[in-house]
């Protein structure tokens, strides 16, 4: 089935550090991915939406300066956390469709703590 | 977007059937309902979804209300391996950014 890749899976960094995280449609072309946020014992919060080839389009509340998506090809979205703070340690996870009102394949996330 | 009211947690014992309902009220004529759950520490897993008609799967069944406004997820035979948050999402036609209720927090007790 369709495959979704996510790196890194875990990463620990330094207050202050920018962090970046890959994801990867593997069988299929997305021209849309999106980006989640977890938090311990809560929902999946929807941060943005990626979209390949122009802007991404951020959910109310999300800073776009500080978390910035770049979706280049069909198969690669990235996510980056600048200069990443404590309350950015987060579960952070992307999905993505082939086509609409199909089901959204997930990655396995990337659990981000700073320290 | 559709609203979505689930319980906040059930149980079940290993190899019994599990019925998880869904409110979805105020869903449109268009949406598909769609159903995910999320393991611990994983993102989440697609598990079924439909239109009007009941569906099944090899993960599940997915028992539709004629109006439309509340459907099941049927896990026909529960294992461990099912303790998991399930998730109901109507999804429209216009687009599919996918937003998550607060789910369902399955129990397996063997």
């Amino acid at each position: 089935g369709a495959v979704v890749s996510q790196h890194p899976s875990w990463v620990i960094c330094k207050s202050g550090t920018s962090v970046k995280i890959e994801c990867r449609s593997l069988d299929f072309q997305a021209t849309t991915m999106f980006w989640y946020r977890q938090f311990p014992k809560q929902s999946l919060m929807l941060m943005a939406t990626s979209n390949e080839g122009s802007k991404a389009t951020y959910e109310q509340g999300v800073e776009k300066d500080k978390f910035l998506i770049n979706h280049a090809s069909l198969t690669l979205s990235t996510l980056t956390v600048t200069s990443a703070h404590p309350e950015d340690s987060s579960f952070y996870i992307c999905s993505a469709s082939g086509e609409s009102n199909q089901p959204q394949h997930f990655g396995d996330g990337t659990r981000l703590s700073i320290l | 977007d559709a609203k979505t009211t689930q319980p906040n947690s059930m149980e079940s014992n290993e190899e019994e059937p599990v019925h998880l309902p869904c409110n979805h009220s105020t869903i449109s004529g268009t949406d598909y309902i769609h159903w995910y759950r999320q393991l611990p520490s994983q993102g989440p897993e697609y598990v079924i979804h439909g239109l009007t008609s009941n569906v099944n799967n090899r993960m599940a069944s997915l028992a539709i209300a004629e109006d439309r406004k509340s459907s099941t997820l049927i896990l026909h035979r529960a294992t461990l391996r099912d303790a998991a948050v399930y998730y109901c999402i109507p999804l429209g036609t216009g687009g599919f950014k996918t937003i998550f209720g607060a789910g369902t927090r399955l129990f397996v007790k063997a």
